[in-house]
């Protein structure tokens, strides 16, 4: 079974440039999130999607950060314009919520943004 | 509020045991484990729910303890393999939503 995977892995940008990340959850997962890890600390929720719906994006900077599930699928994760302090690793997770769920996450190996 | 892992980080040789522990400000519901080497991503352990038992992992174990609002993660006859970055995660009433890591306790096991 194929896992999460993330696109790029690595990215340095200039500051003021946009950014997107893509994500392809595991198959069948209904549920993906986006968190943000900075070196040596644990991830951060940004945004938690159920299918197509984001349910809580509360700890996402809506002034320059976006995201889209579009048929609650695939998902991107935009930066527009990016900051210094952006640099960091974005992970994507999936998971299945309900049925015979355990509740974990499966994560992907993240893309790590250098923003100079 | 992230909860707190307590050590931040040890260092054992292999066999010996460790033990992780995880406060929250918060009452617990759920509580999550994962283990993140180092460029990788978080690979999950188990997951304990409030009422729940205490759960076992080949010879990693952990607790739950609901009054004290803490978990702990039992380590014994520690391997190599299992070095690395350990991160608890609290979560809501059904698991995983909603879930906030803690500030990680890095584990260093030398031959």
């Amino acid at each position: 079974e194929a896992g999460v995977v993330q696109s790029p892995r690595y990215k340095i940008i200039e500051k003021k440039q946009p950014v997107a990340f893509w994500c392809n959850p595991i198959s069948g997962h209904n549920t993906l999130y986006w968190y943000l890890q900075n070196l040596g600390q644990g991830p951060e929720l940004l945004i938690r999607y159920e299918n197509e719906e984001a349910v809580d994006d509360s700890q996402l900077p809506k002034d320059r950060f976006s995201a889209e599930r579009l048929k609650g699928v695939d998902s991107t994760l935009k930066i527009q314009p990016a900051e210094l302090g952006d640099s960091a690793v974005y992970l994507c997770a999936s998971s299945l919520v309900g049925g015979s769920s355990d509740g974990e996450l499966f994560f992907g190996e993240g893309s790590r943004l250098t923003v100079l | 509020q992230q909860p707190v892992q307590s050590p931040q980080a040890v260092i054992l040789r292999e066999g010996e045991d460790a033990v992780i522990n995880c406060s929250s400000s918060k009452a617990l519901y759920s509580v999550h484990w994962y283990r993140q080497k180092h460029g990788e991503a978080p690979v999950f352990l188990m997951i304990l729910l409030k009422g729940g038992e205490q759960k076992g992992h080949e010879k990693i174990s952990a607790s739950f303890n609901e009054k004290k609002q803490q978990s702990s993660l039992y380590l014994t006859a520690s391997q190599l393999s299992y070095s690395g970055t350990y991160f608890c995660g609290t979560g809501g009433v059904f698991g995983n939503e909603k879930l906030t890591f803690g500030t990680g306790t890095r584990l260093t096991i030398i031959p």
